[in-house]
């Protein structure tokens, strides 16, 4: 989707070392997601933040923190990568308006090794 | 919480045919939002069709329908004259329409679907 770009779309790194990835919309949604997708486990919540600044935790939180300064830029940081933190990494954005559901981006596969 | 269950990992369809997907969460909430989405190959994830739960009709959109049985908490996901394009990963999510804005989509593990020519 045009509105919501996440970089990089694929990323290598070294087991300890940190990880940023960048997820920028164009829409001004309040509400901005990031969630990992892994084989039988589907997508689950790792972040979110509800306004500038303000953020909280998902369900799977551990090892992971957030930023967002500006509307438009949600930050996902790892601040020392594991191997279980290989995944598929994809941010999401929504507006009050509940029953339209979420727009994605387009992923980050990020490979920890 | 609430939680959403697809039970089957894997279906197949021949092209031309028709499958249904199975989906069930499980809430106690009488108001919420319920979603298919489709994620192909290329990991896109696309909103295929969504319900309401005030709604008594179920969805549809064009080729896709739904079978919402709010009593069961059952929302199955029929596709129709299936064609080669619908093979991906589906999967059903859960969304509260609680007043604050923020409920976050609960996501079912997925059902990836193969169309056969």
């Amino acid at each position: 989707d045009a509105g919501i770009t996440q970089s990089p779309r694929h990323k290598v790194t070294e087991t300890g070392t940190p990880v940023t990835l960048r997820c920028h919309q164009t829409e001004n949604h309040r509400y901005m997601y990031w969630y990992r997708q892994d084989p039988g486990h589907g997508l689950r919540l790792i972040h979110y933040s509800y306004g500038v600044k303000d953020t909280d935790k998902g369900e799977v939180s551990d090892g992971y923190s957030v930023s967002r300064s500006k509307t438009e830029d949600f930050l996902l940081t790892l601040e020392s990568a594991t191997s279980s933190q290989t995944s598929v990494y994809f941010c999401a954005i929504s507006e009050s308006n509940r029953n339209y559901g979420y727009t994605f981006g387009s992923g980050t596969r990020l490979t920890v090794v | 919480a609430q939680t959403v269950t697809q039970s089957q990992p894997e279906m197949s369809v021949q092209e031309a045919e028709t499958v249904t997907l199975s989906c069930t969460y499980d809430t106690s909430e009488s108001d919420y939002y319920l979603f298919w989405y489709k994620q192909p190959p290329s990991r896109q994830m696309i909103l295929v069709i969504r319900q309401e739960a005030y709604k008594q009709q179920n969805a549809t959109e064009n080729r896709f329908s739904v079978n919402f049985q709010k009593a069961a908490k059952s929302f199955s996901l029929k596709i129709s004259d299936s064609q080669l394009g619908d093979a991906a990963m589906y999967f059903c999510a859960y969304r509260s329409a609680g007043r604050g804005g923020s409920e976050k989509l609960v996501f079912g593990k997925g059902t990836k679907l193969t169309v056969n020519p």
